[in-house]
């Protein structure tokens, strides 16, 4: 298995329609997850950490399953501005350093 | 102005030459990263530096090299540039309290015919 596996898209769906992304990761012992979004050719910004508990904020949720090693980012009513590609980071050595996901692309359509 | 910047954002160079990237940063972090990304196979590591005196090799630092001037000032070079380093590379900076948040500069679209 890859260190952090994305399916790369691209997801086309209606605007205000409910998506979720997963991704997978190799390493057990990791313990904090992040989802960045990175719009075309500009650089990925963090979206959202991924806690043990799960984290919200205002539509978008992310959670994480330890047991079957993934964690998802849902996003509900999806706006026009969502359109962008999602990546899952994933630490390793330590929290030392950290492997991106190839990323999801999003399409939201009018 | 922003947090972390990159010159030059776009590059068109030959095969053989060198070439160097700079990177700046605002935040007072110590963590500072070079990436590059390929349609395909996302972001990876090329090499990282916990402070001026720490550098380190990512996953795929063979044809690159890079200097930390200073906390805030971080260089990457490619010694002698072949068309597969063609790609859209990045810097990054983190605070030292683990893998956080990191902070990506916008980026250096680099070509090399």
């Amino acid at each position: 298995r890859k260190e952090v596996e994305q399916d790369p898209g691209p997801f086309n769906v209606p605007e205000g329609a409910t998506v979720a992304f997963n991704c997978t990761y190799s390493n057990s012992a990791s313990q904090s997850f992040f989802w960045y979004r990175q719009d075309c050719r500009k650089e990925p910004k963090l979206l959202m950490s991924v806690y043990s508990s799960g984290n919200e904020d205002g539509r978008f949720t992310a959670q994480l399953n330890r047991a079957s090693q993934y964690i998802s980012l849902l996003i509900r009513d999806s706006k026009l501005s969502d359109s962008a590609t999602y990546l899952c980071v994933v630490p390793r050595g330590g929290y030392q350093k950290v492997t991106f996901g190839i990323g999801t692309k999003l399409q939201v359509i009018p | 102005d922003a947090d972390v910047t990159q010159t030059p954002r776009n590059r068109i160079t030959k095969t053989g030459k060198r070439i160097m990237l700079e990177c700046s940063q605002t935040k007072g972090h110590d963590r500072m990263y070079w990436y590059r990304q390929d349609p395909g196979l996302g972001l990876r590591l090329i090499y990282y530096s916990f402070d001026v005196k720490d550098i380190n090799k990512g996953e795929i630092s063979d044809g690159y090299s890079v200097s930390r001037q200073a906390q805030a000032k971080f260089s990457l070079s490619l010694e002698s540039a072949i068309p597969n380093q063609t790609a859209l590379y990045f810097c990054a900076t983190s605070d030292s309290a683990g893998a956080r948040e990191q902070y990506f500069g916008p980026g250096t679209r680099l070509t090399v015919t």
